[in-house]
């Protein structure tokens, strides 16, 4: 079966401008994870979502964070006024439940770039 | 809440062994451990759980201490496939499936 997927795979942007990234989780999973990884670090909880909802947000460093996951798939990572900080790997994450002890499969990342 | 893990790098020949040591200073259910290679996603090789039990995909032994908040990961004759970099992380059990990854242990197997 497909894994976690995300889109795109690189994205350049400019400093100030907005970007949406995308995260497809593996079907029949009801949690996603966000994370960002910058280089040489661990990847840093950003936002878990169980069903449509956002269990904990507590990961989010400002408000110009945000993501939604409507229907409970799908879930989009949005950035406001991008800074040259925000660059680093966006990895997204699945689990089929909430539970302890639940396996957390990655996908491949969007490596952000901000100019 | 997130863990030290140590080592922080090490390197090893071909068929030696490694440990890996991830402590956190919080009660944990489990501990998950992770491996990364250079340009890639994580990929999961065990989780330990409280009470015991261990579950992994990969010729890989690891130890979880409850009462220290330990874990520690074991390579033994490693091989160049092992390379990569190690997380490490910790299900707080008040924390529902909230996991708070180590800064990682990074591996360089040499022939």
């Amino acid at each position: 079966g497909a894994g976690v997927s995300q889109t795109p795979s690189n994205k350049v942007t400019e400093k100030g401008k907005y970007v949406e990234l995308r995260c497809d989780p593996i079907s029949g999973h009801t949690a996603l994870y966000w994370y960002r990884q910058s280089l040489g670090q661990g990847p840093e909880f950003l936002i878990y979502f169980q069903g449509t909802g956002a269990a904990d947000d507590s990961g989010l460093p400002n408000d110009r964070f945000f993501a939604v996951r409507p229907e409970g798939s799908v879930s989009t990572l949005k950035i406001q006024r991008t800074e040259r900080g925000d660059s680093a790997v966006y990895l997204c994450a699945s689990s089929f439940g909430r539970g302890l002890g639940e396996t957390q499969y990655f996908g491949p990342g969007t490596r952000l770039l901000v100019l | 809440q997130q863990p030290v893990q140590s080592p922080q790098a090490v390197i090893l020949r071909e068929g030696e062994d490694a440990v890996i040591n991830c402590s956190s200073s919080k009660a944990l259910y489990s501990v998950h451990w992770y491996r990364q290679k250079h340009g890639e996603a994580p990929v999961f090789l065990m989780i330990l759980l409280k009470g015991g039990e261990q579950k992994g995909h990969e010729k890989i032994s690891a130890s979880f201490n409850e009462k220290k908040q330990q874990s520690s990961l074991y390579l033994t004759a490693s091989q160049l496939s092992y390379s990569g970099t190690y997380f490490c992380g910790p299900e707080l059990i008040y924390n529902n499936n909230d996991m708070r990854f180590g800064a990682g242990t990074r591996l360089t197997v040499k022939p």
